[in-house]
């Protein structure tokens, strides 16, 4: 596709439960961030992928969440037994240069 | 001190007018810095990005850098009520070549 494509857009889950959300970059975008966005709230970092090198994962809030890309292209973004407080807007981003980040529609992520 | 503050606003401004968006960031070796606008229930687009201190126009968006004053601003001209949405500033901070931290963001309503 043109942009980049996240699913699913919303999604609604119990509290403990373990959610998956999904990314796919614009095609050729080696670099991959995932941003949360939670209501008043700026965007905060989560994890950043380039290439085959080792992702920068400092600013996963806990070990229960996790990513990985597969293939230098798709991502998923894995939490583990939600809380409350993972309740947000999970954005992903695709960029050529770093320079310029393309984001996704994002993933609205609803924790009962 | 957050690492990058901006007024969050409401900044109100009649159609026509000068809007003016301020960000200040604390980290002095910060090179690079970005302005993102997003649009109620939509996701961040860069609209400009600037290096060096100074202006830089594009179109009716002006952008300032005053890395003294660790100071960046967004100008523009002849707002129109399309301009209406919230703006980010984001900052590569701590020298990070990829890394970008977002200001919480002022939302700006431009009145016809």
């Amino acid at each position: 596709g043109a942009g980049v494509s996240q699913s699913p857009s919303n999604k609604v889950t119990e509290k403990g439960k373990d959610v998956e959300l999904r990314c796919d970059p614009i095609s050729g975008h080696t670099a991959l961030y995932w941003y949360r966005q939670s209501l008043g709230q700026g965007l905060e970092f989560l994890i950043y992928f380039q290439g085959n090198s080792a992702p920068d994962k400092s600013g996963l809030p806990s070990d229960r969440f996790s990513a990985e890309r597969t293939g230098g292209s798709v991502s998923t973004l894995t939490i583990q037994r939600t809380q409350q407080e993972d309740s947000a807007v999970y954005l992903c981003a695709s960029s050529l240069t770093n320079e310029k980040l393309f984001f996704g529609s994002g993933t609205q992520l609803s924790v009962l | 001190q957050k690492e990058v503050e901006q007024n969050s606003g409401p900044l109100s401004v009649p159609e026509g007018a000068i809007a003016s968006l301020n960000c200040t960031y604390s980290d002095r070796v910060s090179q690079s810095f970005f302005w993102y606008r997003q649009y109620s229930g939509k996701s961040p687009e860069l609209i400009m990005s600037i290096y060096s201190n100074g202006d830089k126009e594009d179109g009716r968006f002006t952008a300032q850098l005053n890395k003294a004053s660790q100071y960046v601003s967004l100008l523009i001209r002849d707002s129109q009520p399309s301009d209406s949405a919230t703006y980010l500033c984001a900052v590569k901070i701590g020298g990070s070549n990829y890394k970008l931290t977002f200001g919480k963001g002022t939302l700006l309503t431009v009145n016809p």
